[in-house]
């Protein structure tokens, strides 16, 4: 079945130093890999996806992220965390094997601490 | 262009009535979803169509929760005889495959 694990609920770090938040996927085909970021109150905005290509993506706001098919593995980094930054993240997968159907990680709040 | 918009943006009402909320997706996508989030929590399926096939139920917590959509754009979920449990914001997504959802902003719905 196809599934997407986010470990992590919470994730705290200190600004200016490295974060991840980790995501790993499950599917039949080959996935689709997104990332999502949502701020207090506010919907979900899109950051980055790895669809074939490169396995390091770029996405908005510094972010970036490695898929890295042998760990079925899809962590999202940014190299310097800043306080703006804190949010609740989700990850998603869409099977190529099972149309349009996304399939969604609980989520993990990242805190940045000043 | 414009995104996804949703409306209304914010609904209180009486549980055992219904409720109908409304999904514009972008223009041309042809997926279209719908998610229910509580508060600070994850998001949880509920409906999904793609273009002229059947849409995807298995979602849908109950049968009072419907939805249906109209000449392959705008979408409208409904909810008959709310209770509280209902209580959360509803999100509406549309997508061109095989890329990313654009999400609207969202229905927050309070049953009381």
């Amino acid at each position: 079945a196809q599934s997407v694990a986010q470990p992590e609920d919470q994730v705290n770090v200190a600004e200016g130093n490295p974060l991840t938040v980790k995501c790993t996927y499950s599917v039949s085909g080959n996935p689709y890999l997104f990332w999502y970021v949502q701020y207090p109150n506010r919907g979900l905005q899109f950051l980055l996806k790895y669809i074939t290509g490169d396995n390091l993506v770029k996405g908005s706001y510094g972010f970036e992220a490695e898929f890295n098919k042998s760990q079925t593995s899809f962590h999202l980094k940014k190299p310097s965390a800043l306080v703006s930054d804190s949010a609740l993240y989700f990850c998603a997968v869409r099977d190529e094997n099972t149309g349009n159907q996304f399939y969604f990680g609980t989520g993990t709040s990242l805190t940045v601490i000043p | 262009g414009a995104g996804v918009s949703q409306s209304p943006s914010n609904k209180v009402t009486e549980k055992g009535k219904d409720v109908e909320l409304r999904c514009d997706p972008i223009s041309g996508h042809t997926a279209l979803y719908w998610y229910r989030q509580s508060l600070g929590q994850g998001l949880e399926f509920l409906i999904y169509f793609q273009g002229n096939s059947a849409p995807d139920k298995s979602g849908l917590p109950s049968d009072r929760f419907s939805a249906e959509r109209t000449g392959g754009s705008v979408s409208t979920l409904t909810i008959q005889r709310t209770q509280q449990e209902d209580s959360a914001v509803y999100l509406c997504a549309s997508s061109l495959a095989p890329g990313e959802q654009y999400f609207g902003p969202g229905t927050r719905l309070t049953v009381t």
